[in-house]
């Protein structure tokens, strides 16, 4: 059975410019929710999607968006990149209404310069 | 609203020793609990979590955890450590909605000495 699959795995972007990661979830699952870790901040919610609709938001400004299509995969976009948008970017899958946890993917590094 | 506390960013114990992470949490519904491990330059596994269907968790790698709710605590144990341990460890709660909303902790670095 395939994980969670984050592309790219590595990105260096220049400041001001956008970047869209995609995340592809385990199979049937229709849950997915994307995370920022930093050294500083720590791992924290962005956002979560289920069958299409954003469920959940977290405390990110607007720049930060995502959306998910009909076969559960998500991309999430962040518009006019800062130094600190520097991060990893987790994504997790899960299964709505069943607790076995969340699969999380290897990660996107982006890193702005 | 769930919060997660971590205490002690770092733990160090020889190969062979008990590992005991400690983690409190808050919240005003039922929780669900969740122990995560992370392997440099990798994304989270999970270990255990805790569902409210026995306060005794046994997860992989011989880990396991208890939920007291009189402490509000979850704290995660392994009785012997081996050097593959040696990891970055993140407790996180979940409210009983199942939203797909993790709260982290701040994480605890467990380093194995031979």
């Amino acid at each position: 059975k395939a994980g969670v699959t984050q592309t790219p795995r590595y990105l260096i972007k220049t400041r001001g410019q956008q970047v869209t990661l995609s995340c592809s979830p385990i199979s049937g699952h229709r849950s997915v929710s994307w995370y920022q870790q930093t050294p500083g901040q720590g791992l924290q919610f962005l956002f979560e999607y289920f069958s299409e609709t954003q469920r959940n938001k977290g405390n990110f400004p607007g720049r930060f968006s995502g959306r998910q299509f009909s076969n559960s995969r998500s991309e999430m976009n962040v518009s006019t990149l800062e130094l600190g948008d520097s991060a990893l970017y987790l994504c997790a899958s899960g299964v709505f209404g069943d607790s076995f946890g969340y699969t999380f993917g290897s990660g996107t590094r982006l890193t702005v310069v | 609203a769930q919060s997660v506390t971590q205490l002690g960013s770092h733990v160090s114990v020889s190969e062979g020793a008990l590992v005991l992470l400690r983690c409190n949490y808050s919240s005003s519904v039922p929780p669900y609990l969740f122990w995560y491990v992370q392997y440099p330059n990798q994304g989270l596994q999970l270990l255990l979590k805790y569902t409210s269907a026995a306060t005794l968790v046994k997860g992989i790698n011989g880990f396991e955890a208890e939920f007291k709710k009189s402490e509000t605590s979850f704290h995660l144990t392994k009785p012997s450590a081996h050097m593959s341990d040696a990891a970055e460890y993140f407790c996180a709660v979940e409210g009983s909605s199942n939203t797909g909303k993790l709260i982290f902790g701040q994480g605890t670095t467990l380093q194995v000495k031979p």
